[in-house]
C-alpha cells in the first residue's frame, strides 16, 4: 500500500505570494493534519480534517487554511508569505478522527 | 492542555553503549504517548506509541520505551546503539479521543554514534 504522498517536494516563494501544498492520504484514511516544521519553533500542529470537515485547529494566524475532497485529499494554502513561513510542511493520515498518524516525507517551502 | 519536555538537543553515545533519551509529559486527559524518529529530508517514522495498554512498550529496531505515570515520564531506551539510530527523535503527546488528537511533540532530540 502506498504511503502519504506530498506534492511538491520543493518549493521557493517570494514575500506576498500565496501557495498551497498537497498530500493524498493513504488508501482508505480520512483524516488529514497538517504540521509546520521549523528550527526555532519545531514541530507545529496547523490542522486536521475528517470527512472534509475541519475538526482541529492550531495556533496560526488565519493565512494559514486548508480543505479536504471527498477522496479525502488534502490541500492547505498560505497567503501572503512572509519570511517566517519557510518550513517543511508535514502532512499525516489516519484511518480514521484522532487515529495513529502516518507522515508524509513533507513539502520544504522556502520564502525569499 | 499538553506538553512535552524532552531535555537536551543532543545525544553522542558509542556504537553498542545504550542509548537513553528522555521525555516528560504534562497532559490534563489520560495521555497517549508516541516517539517517532526522523531521518534528514524525510518524514516521521513512528517508533512506539503507548495507548493505555501495557506500560513497557516495544518498538522497532530494537526500542523501548515505559510509561511511569508517577513520574510522567516516556524514556526511549535500546541496549546497544547502531550506527544507523543516528538521526533526530520527537515524544509526543496527545488525547485519546478525536477532539484533542493533535500531537503536541517536544524539541526534539539529535542522536549522534559514534564509531
Amino acid at each position: 500500500k502506498a504511503g502519504v504522498t506530498q506534492t511538491p517536494r520543493y518549493l521557493i516563494k517570494t514575500r506576498g505570494q500565496q501557495v498551497t501544498l498537497s498530500c493524498s492520504p493513504i488508501s482508505g484514511h480520512r483524516s488529514v493534519s497538517w504540521y509546520q516544521q521549523t528550527p526555532g519553533q519545531g514541530l507545529q500542529f496547523l490542522f486536521e480534517y475528517f470527512s472534509e470537515t475541519q475538526r482541529n485547529k492550531g495556533n496560526f494566524p488565519g493565512r494559514f487554511s486548508g480543505r479536504q475532497f471527498s477522496n479525502s485529499r488534502s490541500e492547505m494554502n498560505v497567503s501572503t508569505l512572509e519570511l517566517g513561513d519557510s518550513a517543511l510542511y508535514l502532512c499525516a493520515s489516519s484511518l480514521a478522527w484522532g487515529g495513529e498518524q502516518f507522515f508524509g516525507p513533507g513539502t520544504r517551502l522556502t520564502v525569499l | 492542555a499538553q506538553s512535552v519536555t524532552q531535555l537536551g538537543s543532543h545525544v553522542s553515545v558509542s556504537e553498542g553503549a545504550l542509548v537513553l533519551l528522555r521525555c516528560n509529559y504534562s497532559s490534563s486527559v489520560p495521555p497517549y504517548l508516541f516517539w517517532y524518529v526522523q531521518y534528514p529530508n524525510q518524514g516521521l517514522q513512528l517508533l512506539l506509541k503507548y495507548t493505555s495498554a501495557a506500560t513497557l512498550v516495544k518498538g522497532i529496531n530494537g526500542f523501548e520505551a515505559e510509561f511511569k505515570k508517577s513520574e510522567t515520564s516516556f524514556h526511549l531506551t535500546k541496549p546497544s546503539a547502531h550506527m544507523s539510530d543516528a538521526a533526530e527523535y520527537f515524544c509526543a503527546v496527545s488525547g485519546p479521543s478525536g477532539a484533542n488528537s493533535k500531537l503536541t511533540f517536544g524539541k526534539g532530540i539529535t542522536l549522534s554514534v559514534r564509531p
